[in-house]
């Protein structure tokens, strides 16, 4: 598509329950971030993909969390047994890459995730 | 953890006046990009720089790649309403691949 895109806009649910949130890229981006941003707050990194290469998950805060993507394609997010802490903005950004030197990141309008 | 620091945190300004906000870091970056971000929605790009010393315009923003790599600058020039919003730096840090670290961010409102 033209742009990044995410989904669900919004998610609302219980707190212990699974939720999964779904990135589709720009065509032709390699690269693919999931960042988190609480209300008021920056980008916190979460993960990052990159072609077939392992992903960088050094930003997942625990093991709740967990990312996959296929290919150069669409990406999940999971987060089991969400907690009220987990409320946040999840925005997915993907970039294309030449030659090692990263693009501009290109960012989707992000899934607003609330725990009640 | 957080590597690069932005300031000021927040600005009020008279429309009309120009903007100065910075992105410093202890660490040297390859590529510096600068988004704003409105309530409610993704970051948007709106300048990117590749190479030390680089200054680029578009529009009334201005942004430059410090010589050190490890700095950048964003003016606006007559700000206007619309520019309200969140600006961020960002970037990916030298020889650490394509990981790309934010900025805090800088919260500018413009007071008609």
């Amino acid at each position: 598509g033209a742009g990044v895109s995410q989904s669900p806009s919004n998610k609302v649910t219980e707190k212990g329950k699974d939720v999964e949130l779904r990135c589709d890229p720009i065509s032709g981006h390699t690269a693919l971030y999931w960042y988190r941003q609480r209300l008021g707050q920056g980008l916190e990194f979460l993960i990052y993909f990159q072609g077939n290469s392992a992903p960088d998950k050094s930003g997942l805060p625990s093991d709740r969390f967990s990312a996959e993507r296929t290919g150069e394609s669409v990406s999940t997010l999971t987060i089991q047994r969400t907690q009220q802490e987990d409320s946040a903005v999840y925005l997915c950004a993907s970039s294309r890459t030449s030659g090692g030197v990263s693009g501009e990141l290109f960012f989707g309008e992000g899934s607003r995730l609330t725990v009640l | 953890g957080q590597q690069l620091n932005q300031s000021p945190q927040s600005m009020f300004i008279q429309e009309g006046e120009d903007v100065s906000m910075n992105c410093t870091s202890s660490s040297i970056f390859n590529t510096w990009l600068w988004y704003k971000q409105d309530p409610g929605e993704g970051p948007v790009l709106l300048i990117a720089l590749y190479k030390a010393g680089e200054l680029t315009s578009n529009g009334r923003l201005t942004a430059q790649f410090g010589i050190t790599r490890k700095d950048s600058f964003l003016n606006i020039s007559a700000s206007i309403p619309s520019d309200v919003g969140i600006y961020f730096c960002a970037g990916p840090r030298a020889y650490t691949g394509n990981q790309f670290y934010f900025g805090t961010g800088t919260s500018l409102t413009v007071i008609p």
